[in-house]
């Protein structure tokens, strides 16, 4: 497809159990984001990578939370021993190469819905 | 703090009327400002975008206003559709390097009745 795809689109579990969330970026975006949105909140950064740099893991709420990503292809969000407050909604982002001046477009996912009961 | 403060929570118009929708944000270092549109179980979708030497911008008949100085944005939408109806963000980069430091305003969430 042509979009930010990502899976599941709904993920239900128990507390302290691991969850793992998929993004399919766009083809030859370099950059890659992703997000948190809590019921009734802004989005909230959790993540980012842009290429072979070192990832700006400065969002991420706790060292339950990790993120991979090989060369520019599929990312995979982990959140280890899920706690209710990790109920959520995230959402992934591709971008296309940086310009100066840092203008470049994202383009998300529908998102993972996440549940822990 | 770094925050980005958006008014109104929500907003009701008719359809056809105008609507201005208010971001204001204490980010520093300031790199870009962006909207966004978010349809209910949808991710966002980019609007604009602007940096710091622009003071407007449009995409049809939505028209983004910034004012650098007093760290207002405005988004404006002009005879509004059903189709409007969504969430409207306001997303502030900060500058210094880091691509990931986006501060995400809370959303309006604009309705179009008939």
């Amino acid at each position: 497809g042509a979009g930010v795809s990502q899976s599941p689109s709904n993920k239900v579990t128990e507390k302290g159990k691991d969850v793992e969330l998929r993004c399919d970026p766009i083809s030859g975006h370099t950059a890659l984001y992703w997000y948190r949105q809590r019921l009734g909140q802004g989005l909230e950064f959790l993540i980012y990578f842009q290429g072979n740099s070192a990832p700006d893991k400065s969002g991420l709420p706790s060292d339950r939370f990790s993120a991979e990503r090989t060369g520019e292809s599929v990312s995979t969000l982990t959140i280890q021993r899920t706690q209710q407050e990790d109920s959520a909604v995230y959402l992934c982002a591709s971008s296309s190469i940086v310009t100066s001046g840092f203008t470049d477009t994202q383009y998300f996912g529908p998102g993972t819905r996440l549940t822990v009961l | 703090k770094n925050q980005v403060e958006q008014s109104p929570q929500s907003l009701i118009i008719l359809e056809g009327k105008n609507c201005t929708l208010q971001c204001n944000y204490t980010v520093s270092p300031f790199s870009n400002l962006r909207w966004y549109k978010q349809d209910t179980g949808r991710g966002p979708v980019s609007l604009t975008i602007m940096t710091f030497s622009e003071n407007t911008k449009s995409n049809g008949r939505y028209t983004a206003t910034l004012d650098a100085d007093t760290k207002q944005s405005s988004l404006h939408i002009t005879a509004s559709q059903l189709s409007d109806s969504a969430s409207y963000i306001c997303v502030v980069s900060r500058g210094g390097g880091s691509q990931g430091n986006l501060i995400f305003g809370k959303g309006t969430k604009l309705s179009v009745k008939p």
